[in-house]
């Protein structure tokens, strides 16, 4: 079945780094821009980060830009989150999700991974 | 950058009642709007697309309208399994896919 599995959460110091990854299985993940988006415990959700389907595009919330770079492997079917010189504000539920219509950006959040929690703190 | 602002942020009902949630763009985005269904410690599941179609598996009793500006989510007679966390999503630009700040569903 249509699958997203996030994996490399955990406890970083602040100003350190951390390397998420979702797993994509179950649909042609070569076809689809894939994004994160984040929640702070008891908060709303954020959109952090965008990749087109094929690498070419991404974007950033101003709140990353510039500290966090998302990417892609197709040959391995999974989407990556690098974060650098992380916050404290940057703790948070981090979720994977798949764009709903093939090749577009600008789409609505069809598949979303289970989500992975990382804490910033001394 | 697009700003969506909910409300109400909590909203108390009972099983059966029909329940309206707004959501409102800081500017038009034409029909590029998402709603979506949280529970506590799950992901969310997208519930409407493109203001007003039913994603496949979502309860008819599920129906979303508007354009432009202002946009409602409406439930037509609240279950037991749709108390729950909702959110607005607007996906107008290319470079920003913003969120409401959540109108959570108790039970009255």
């Amino acid at each position: 079945q249509v699958q997203l599995v996030e994996s490399g959460g955990g406890v970083v110091q602040p100003g350190r780094s951390l390397r998420l990854s979702c797993a994509a299985s179950g649909f042609t993940f070569t076809s689809y821009g894939m994004h994160w988006v984040r929640q702070a415990p008891g908060k709303g959700l954020e959109w952090v980060a965008v990749v087109s389907y094929d690498g070419s595009n991404k974007y950033y919330a101003d709140s990353v830009k510039g500290r966090f770079t998302i990417s892609r492997d197709n040959s391995k079917n999974t989407l990556y989150l690098q974060m650098n010189s992380l916050r404290a504000e940057d703790t948070a539920v981090y979720y994977c999700a798949k764009s709903y219509w093939e090749l577009l950006l600008n789409d609505a959040f069809d598949i979303w991974g289970q989500g992975t929690m990382v804490t910033v703190s001394s | 950058d697009i700003q969506m602002t909910q409300s109400p942020s909590t909203l108390s009902a009972s099983v059966g009642d029909r329940v309206t949630i707004t959501c409102r763009a800081s500017q038009s985005i034409s029909s590029w709007l998402a709603w979506y269904q949280q529970k506590p410690g799950k992901a969310p599941k997208l519930l409407i697309f493109k203001a007003s179609s039913l994603e496949s598996g979502v309860p008819s009793r599920f129906s979303g309208s508007g354009s432009g500006t202002e946009f409602t989510l409406t439930i037509s007679s609240l279950q037991p399994d749709d108390f729950a966390t909702y959110y607005c999503q607007q996906y107008n630009g290319y470079s920003s896919w913003t969120f409401g700040q959540g109108t959570k569903v108790e039970i009255k």
